[in-house]
C-alpha cells in the first residue's frame, strides 16, 4: 500500500509570487483535503476535493485554489503570496463511502514566504 | 462553529509516569473524533477514530476514550519515543471539514 506523498519538501518564495504544491493520495483513496499548519497551531482546513470537484472549503480566500486529477492526485495553488502564508501545508487522503471517516496525512511541504 | 480545545498545552513526564491528555469539543452531530500523533516538521500520524460516547480504543501504551463532550488519551508507562505533539480533531455529520485542536506537546524524560 502506497502512502500519501507530497512535493516539494521545502519551498522559499517571495511575497506576491505564486506557488503550486502537489500531493499523491494513498492507493485506494478517492478524496484529498488540504490543510495549513502554522507553527505551534493545529492544521486548518483549506478545502477538499472529491471526484475532481471542490467538496467543502474552510475560511481561506479565493487566491487559494486546487485541482484533483483523475488518478486522485491533487494540486494546491496559492496566488499573490503573503508573509502570513508561511506554514506547513499538509495533504490528507481518505475514502468517501464504505463508512470510512479518517484521513491519512502526507509529510507536508514547508513554505517560507520572504 | 465546531470547536476543539486541548489541555494541557505541554506535558512533561518521567519515563513510566502515566497520565492523560484532554480534548473538549463542540460539534454539530459528531461523525468521528480523531487522535493523531505529530513529530516535529512531519505530517500527523493517525492513531484512533472514536464514533460515539462510551467507546474506547487501545494501541500499545495509548488508550482513547470518548464522552459526549470530551475525549481522553491515556498514556500508560510512557517511553521517550512517545514524545510528540498529540492532536485531537472532530468531523461533523454531513460535512467534510475537520476541525483540529492546537495539540498537547508531550515530552517523556528517561
Amino acid at each position: 500500500e502506497t502512502g500519501v506523498t507530497q512535493s516539494p519538501t521545502h519551498l522559499i518564495k517571495t511575497r506576491g509570487q505564486q506557488v503550486t504544491l502537489r500531493c499523491s493520495s494513498q492507493s485506494g483513496h478517492n478524496t484529498v483535503s488540504w490543510y495549513q499548519q502554522a507553527l505551534g497551531q493545529g492544521p486548518q482546513f483549506i478545502f477538499q476535493y472529491y471526484r475532481e470537484e471542490e467538496n467543502g472549503r474552510g475560511n481561506f480566500p479565493p487566491r487559494f485554489s486546487g485541482l484533483q486529477f483523475p488518478n486522485y492526485s491533487s494540486e494546491l495553488n496559492v496566488n499573490a503570496l503573503e508573509l502570513d502564508d508561511s506554514a506547513l501545508y499538509l495533504c490528507a487522503s481518505s475514502l468517501i463511502g464504505q463508512g470510512v471517516v479518517e484521513q491519512y496525512f502526507g509529510p507536508g511541504t514547508r513554505l517560507t514566504v520572504t | 462553529e465546531d470547536q476543539v480545545t486541548q489541555s494541557p498545552e505541554a506535558l512533561r513526564l518521567q519515563e513510566g509516569e502515566s497520565s492523560s491528555l484532554n480534548c473538549s469539543y463542540t460539534v454539530s452531530g459528531l461523525r468521528g473524533l480523531f487522535w493523531y500523533r505529530q513529530d516535529p516538521g512531519k505530517g500527523p500520524e493517525f492513531l484512533f477514530t472514536l464514533y460515539s460516547a462510551g467507546e474506547e480504543k487501545e494501541k500499545e501504551r495509548l488508550k482513547a476514550t470518548l464522552t459526549k463532550k470530551e475525549s481522553f488519551l491515556h498514556i500508560t508507562a510512557p517511553k521517550p519515543e512517545d514524545s510528540a505533539t498529540y492532536l485531537c480533531a472532530v468531523r461533523p455529520g454531513g460535512y467534510q471539514k475537520v476541525t483540529f485542536g492546537t495539540g498537547t506537546k508531550l515530552q517523556v524524560i528517561p
